[in-house]
């Protein structure tokens, strides 16, 4: 069965300070992977997905199929990062998604 | 303006009563998904439909009905035999073919019980 875990329900960093938004997945395919994120008052939209290999708005993110995570990164987080991110999977060639139970990042200055 | 309208934005359902949320897009899109929202659960998949006429239960149908006769348009139906619809709704579509096309959210709609 297909799963996401986002271990984190809340992730507190400084302004300027590294951030990593954790996502694991279970599945027994080839997946794809997306980081979607909802900003205040703004609708859930996509941030990024693996197979761009993109940096939006300075956030990375690797598949690591070993592990089975796709963790999100940031070497300097902004207090405009401030979202809820929701880490979602699908299956090659299938496009429903399963999110993750999400992670609310909050910067602080 | 492209993208999705879902409406209303707040509905109140009574006892026994079937309610029908709205879900329109002019994206041109394919696929269409409604999601059910709870605190701390994420989004979980109630039926989706990939193309006009046709669509398939996903993770949490039982209580839920849709029809899509239109490719804008996807209404959900959420029926008495729902026992706890309270929850934030989500609509989306997704263009193309294959799993790597990303999905287009609406403003959601929040469903509570009188």
């Amino acid at each position: 069965a297909q799963r996401v875990t986002q271990p984190e329900k809340l992730l507190s960093v400084f302004k300027g300070a590294p951030v990593e938004l954790k996502c694991n997945y279970s599945y027994s395919g080839s997946p794809e992977l997306f980081w979607y994120v909802q900003y205040s008052r703004q609708r859930l939209q996509l941030l990024l997905r693996h197979i761009s290999r993109e940096s939006i708005k300075g956030f990375t993110a690797d598949l690591n199929k070993g592990e089975t995570s796709f963790h999100l990164k940031k070497p300097f987080a902004q207090e405009e990062d401030s979202a809820m991110y929701y880490c979602a999977l699908s299956s090659t060639g299938f496009q429903k998604l399963v999110f993750g139970t999400g992670t609310r990042l909050l910067v602080s200055p | 303006d492209g993208g999705i309208t879902q409406s209303p934005k707040y509905l109140f359902r009574k006892e026994g009563q079937n309610v029908t949320l709205s879900c329109e897009q002019n994206l041109n899109h394919d696929a269409m998904y409604w999601y059910r929202q709870d605190p701390g659960q994420g989004l979980r998949l109630i039926y989706y439909s990939q193309i006009v006429n046709d669509f398939q239960k996903g993770d949490i149908a039982e209580g839920y009905s849709v029809s899509r006769e239109k490719k804008e348009s996807f209404p959900l139906t959420v029926t008495s035999a729902q026992k706890n619809p309270t929850a934030f709704y989500l609509c989306a579509s997704s263009g193309g073919t294959g799993g790597s096309q990303p999905q287009h959210f609406g403003d959601g709609t929040r469903l509570s019980i009188l």
